[in-house]
């Protein structure tokens, strides 16, 4: 099956400071990739549609200058989240469609902590 | 897309049981997909059914779908202690992102 990485799988930051996340599609071209947050034990919430070679979509209520999505590539879409506060501890996922454009492959995710 | 909403939101069952989780959703579908997380880690694909499907079966899952009530169940036959974890479902329009329900905390004792 595709395989997604997603690099760190933890982060500890300070309140001010901004944030990479990487996601890379290893075994397949991923036009397209998802940005998913989770709190615990709740529902992952969709934050923006990254399409390779243009501007994200992004759901209502995420700030797009504070989640900052760049894709580059057809294998690598990176999330930054510029002057992270405490409130934005959260665990990140992305996820990629395969060929077949219909189930999703996700990376391990990434559990943001600021300090 | 569409989101799932499953049930129960908890489950708790022993070893050797079988585990039941329900999903409805809202809008029509072309398929629907049913998706396992361990605790801190990323989602799995486990099946997809599609809107002319009304059952399907991969290794000790079963899926069912049914479109007139737009519901659809995942049963675990001879659960493990590894099946553990937590079960989403999500209704997918092509090329569309899928949005998750809270999903279904499933623990499996031995």
């Amino acid at each position: 099956g595709a395989v997604v990485s997603q690099h760190p799988s933890r982060v500890i930051c300070k309140s001010g400071t901004s944030v990479k996340i990487e996601c890379r599609s290893l075994d397949f071209q991923a036009t397209t990739m998802f940005w998913y947050r989770q709190f615990p034990k709740q529902s992952l919430m969709l934050m923006a549609t990254s399409n390779e070679g243009s501007k994200a979509t992004y759901e209502q209520g995420v700030e797009k200058d504070k989640f900052l999505i760049n894709h580059a590539s057809l294998t690598l879409s990176t999330l930054t989240v510029t002057s992270a506060h405490p409130e934005d501890s959260s665990f990140y996922i992305c996820s990629a469609t395969g060929t077949d454009n219909e189930k999703l492959f996700f990376g391990s995710g990434t559990q943001l902590s600021v300090l | 897309s569409q989101q799932g909403e499953e049930d129960p939101q908890a489950l708790s069952i022993q070893e050797g049981e079988n585990a039941t989780m329900n999903c409805s959703y809202k809008t029509s579908i072309n398929n629907l997909q049913w998706y396992r997380q361990n605790s801190g880690r990323g989602l799995v694909h486990l099946i997809l059914i599609r809107s002319n499907e009304r059952e399907k079966h991969s290794g000790r899952l079963r899926v069912t779908l049914d479109t007139s009530k737009k519901s659809s169940s995942l049963l675990i036959t001879a659960s493990r202690a590894a099946d553990t974890a937590s079960y989403f479902c999500a209704g997918n329009q092509a090329g569309t992102a899928l949005i998750f329900g809270k999903g279904t905390t499933l623990s499996v004792s031995s």
